[in-house]
């Protein structure tokens, strides 16, 4: 069925220092990967995304790069700040012509000044 | 401030009661979503509405229905609530139909089923 896994469910880093989540999906259909930063009790909001006909994507600090072989793709984050404390959720889509996504069970990460 | 509005930001109410929740897509936007998000469940996709009309369902129960009015604004309704129905209720909308447009998210309606 429909599943994405998302590891580590729990991430602290000091500031400065990298940090890497990872996501795998089950679906070979699907073909945008969204991801989402959520703080406490705030609403998740897109941070950055790819689709399938590319395998990485910057934006500042942040870049995702994604494996179809394999199935996997994942969030990079450089010289983590204080402020990228929260919870980031990865997406797939599905095989269908919808909108749905899969979400994965999150990853709470603390960035340590 | 995503764009994306939903009403009301808190609810509380007991179990056995109905409830209903509204959400005003992003200018624009024609389809509407629908998410739960639980402590143990994480973000569990309801449904989809595009220009009016229900394009896909996840795990919603029967208990649970949507719709989306000719003003794009779309309703969630929930119905012989029990208690493990307590969870944040998240609309997002998008441009099209399409399977790979960013969603962006309101900022949630947290419901609390006493």
């Amino acid at each position: 069925g429909e599943n994405v896994e998302q590891h580590p469910s729990t991430l602290s880093v000091q500031e400065g220092d990298s940090a890497v989540i990872k996501c795998t999906y089950s679906d070979s259909a699907s073909n945008y990967f969204p991801w989402y930063k959520q703080e406490l009790g705030k609403r998740p909001q897109l941070i950055i995304d790819i689709r399938s006909n590319v395998g990485e994507k910057k934006d500042q600090r942040i870049a995702v790069t994604l494996n179809k072989t394999a199935k996997h793709f994942s969030l990079h984050i450089t010289e983590t700040q204080p402020e990228d404390s929260a919870v980031y959720f990865c997406a797939a889509n599905t095989n269908s012509n919808t909108g749905k996504l899969i979400f994965g069970q999150g990853t709470t990460l603390q960035v340590k000044p | 401030d995503s764009g994306v509005t939903q009403t009301p930001k808190h609810l509380i109410t007991a179990t056995g009661q109905r409830v209903t929740l509204r959400c005003s897509p992003r200018s624009g936007d024609l389809s509407v979503y629908w998410y739960q998000q639980s402590l143990d469940q994480g973000l569990q996709f309801l449904i989809q509405y595009y220009n009016g009309e229900e394009r896909a369902k996840g795990n919603i129960l029967e208990r649970f229905s949507a719709q989306q009015f000719p003003d794009l604004h779309s309703e969630l309704n929930l119905s012989s609530l029990e208690l493990g129905d307590s969870a944040l209720y998240f609309c997002a909308s998008s441009p099209g139909v399409g399977r790979d447009q960013p969603q962006h998210f309101g900022d949630g309606t947290r419901l609390s089923i006493l």
